[in-house]
């Protein structure tokens, strides 16, 4: 069965602190990985990652894969309030031709305090 | 970026009526879309792949007589709960995936459907 899980659940931070949300996997026909932000509704893209190794930025959020290790990590620095939601990692799979699904994580719930 | 657009964003309705709800890809073409369900401070459990012009594949355990799926065109697939019952009350999300080579195939989701069967 496949497999994808988040550590830790909940996080809770003072603004301005560096946090590391963690995400492994055990899947097979593995694609991509991907994180979301998910806050009220509907997730949004933060990243997606297909090679070990290849740091991905935008802004004050990065993310890495370790394709032998089996996991990935998102780092947030100087976190602000807005930052507070759910982070959601995803893994790609190849289902069947040429689609894929999604298989998702618990998820983080990160609450940034003023 | 890429818009999908879901409707409705929420519906309230009684027990034993079907409610549909449509998922939109405003400015791109989905050939595969997919719906998942999500409860209060779960993650999103996918439900069902749709393909345009096929029958959609069902994740093991979903009710493919209760959930149905209808992907007519590139740009529109349709969830209908038939028959709801207060179970299937959930926060229900769509997601398009673009056609290989535009913006990384990667997924774009609805803003979700919230659904309370009284």
């Amino acid at each position: 069965e496949d497999k994808v899980v988040q550590s830790p659940l909940s996080l809770v931070v003072h603004e301005g602190d560096t946090v590391t949300l963690n995400c492994s996997y055990e899947v097979t026909n593995f694609r991509s990985l991907l994180w979301y932000k998910q806050e009220k509704k509907a997730p949004t893209f933060l990243f997606m990652l297909t090679s070990s190794g290849i740091e991905k930025k935008s802004g004050r959020l990065s993310s890495i894969l370790d394709k032998k290790e089996l996991f990935s990590i998102l780092n947030i620095t100087a976190t602000q309030t807005g930052d507070s939601a759910i982070y959601l990692c995803a893994v790609s799979l190849r289902s069947g031709g040429s689609n894929y699904k999604l298989t998702f994580g618990k998820g983080t719930l990160l609450t940034v305090n003023p | 970026g890429a818009v999908v657009s879901q409707h409705p964003s929420r519906v309230i309705c009684k027990s034993g009526t079907s409610v549909k709800i449509e998922c939109r890809s405003l400015d791109f073409q989905a050939t595969t879309m997919f719906w998942y369900r999500q409860f209060p401070k779960q993650s999103l459990m996918l439900m069902a792949t749709s393909n345009e012009g096929s029958k959609a594949t069902y994740e093991q355990g979903v009710e493919k007589d209760k959930f149905l799926i209808n992907h007519a065109s590139l740009t529109l697939s349709t969830l209908t709960v038939t028959s709801a019952h207060p179970e299937d009350s959930s926060f229900y999300i769509c997601s398009a995936r673009a056609l290989a080579g535009v913006n990384g195939g990667e997924l774009f989701f609805g803003e979700g459907s919230r659904l309370t069967v009284l």
